[in-house]
């Protein structure tokens, strides 16, 4: 069974500029959420979205904006890139979101704003 | 309010037992994990354990969960050099279990 994978795995944006990242989940995981990992805020949620919908919003400007496809996967989209923008990009699927189950996360976006 | 703390780093011998430690601050969180994550990696679920549990064992791995002082570790015996990682603990709700909130990272390293 393949894992949840990112692409790109790295990407050198300047300010100003905007960025689309995606995210492939295991075949049969309806739940996508993103996370944005950085040296000095640590790993913060972004979104999640089951079911083409978003359930949960973390507390990032609107720059940063997902959906979700009818196949679960998931794309994130942050516009006119700041340099605190840098950082790795993590996106987990789930299967559910309401009840525990595990949730299975990709390698990682490494963005540079430069 | 939502604030999972660890220690920064840890350093342990090869063999030893390792025990990292969490201290979280809402108690309502329903479930309770313990991550790893490796250079250049995503992150790994080690093991989780419900808020209605005190203890949990998995092979090498133990976790323990006191509720009272808000308290959770993690102690993964006879250690190898391959467990240096960094490890992460982190918490969600009932009805929002994909949404986890991360403690800062403990930095394990395994010397010979």
């Amino acid at each position: 069974k393949a894992g949840v994978t990112q692409t790109p795995r790295y990407l050198i944006k300047t300010r100003g500029q905007q960025v689309t990242l995606s995210c492939s989940p295991i075949s049969g995981h309806r739940s996508v959420s993103w996370y944005q990992q950085t040296p000095g805020q640590g790993l913060q949620f972004l979104f999640e979205y089951f079911s083409e919908t978003q359930r949960n919003k973390g507390n990032f400007p609107g720059r940063f904006s997902g959906r979700q496809f009818s196949n679960s996967r998931s794309e994130m989209n942050v516009s006119t890139l700041e340099l605190g923008d840098s950082a790795l990009y993590l996106c987990a699927s789930s299967w559910t979101i309401k009840t525990y189950n595990e949730q299975f996360f990709g390698p990682g976006t490494r963005l540079t704003v430069l | 309010g939502e604030d999972v703390e660890q220690s920064l780093f840890l350093s342990v011998r090869e063999g030893d037992s390792s025990v990292i430690n969490c201290t979280y601050t809402d108690s309502s969180s329903t479930y309770l994990y313990w991550y790893k994550q490796e250079p250049g990696a995503g992150l790994q679920l080690l093991t989780y354990i419900f808020s209605n549990m005190d203890m949990k064992q998995d092979q090498r791995l133990t976790v323990l969960l006191n509720k009272k002082d808000k308290h959770l570790s993690l102690r993964i015996a006879d250690t190898q050099t391959g467990d240096s990682a960094i490890y992460f603990c982190a918490e969600s709700y009932t009805g929002t279990a994909s949404k986890l909130t991360f403690g800062t990272g403990t930095r394990l390293q395994v010397t010979l």
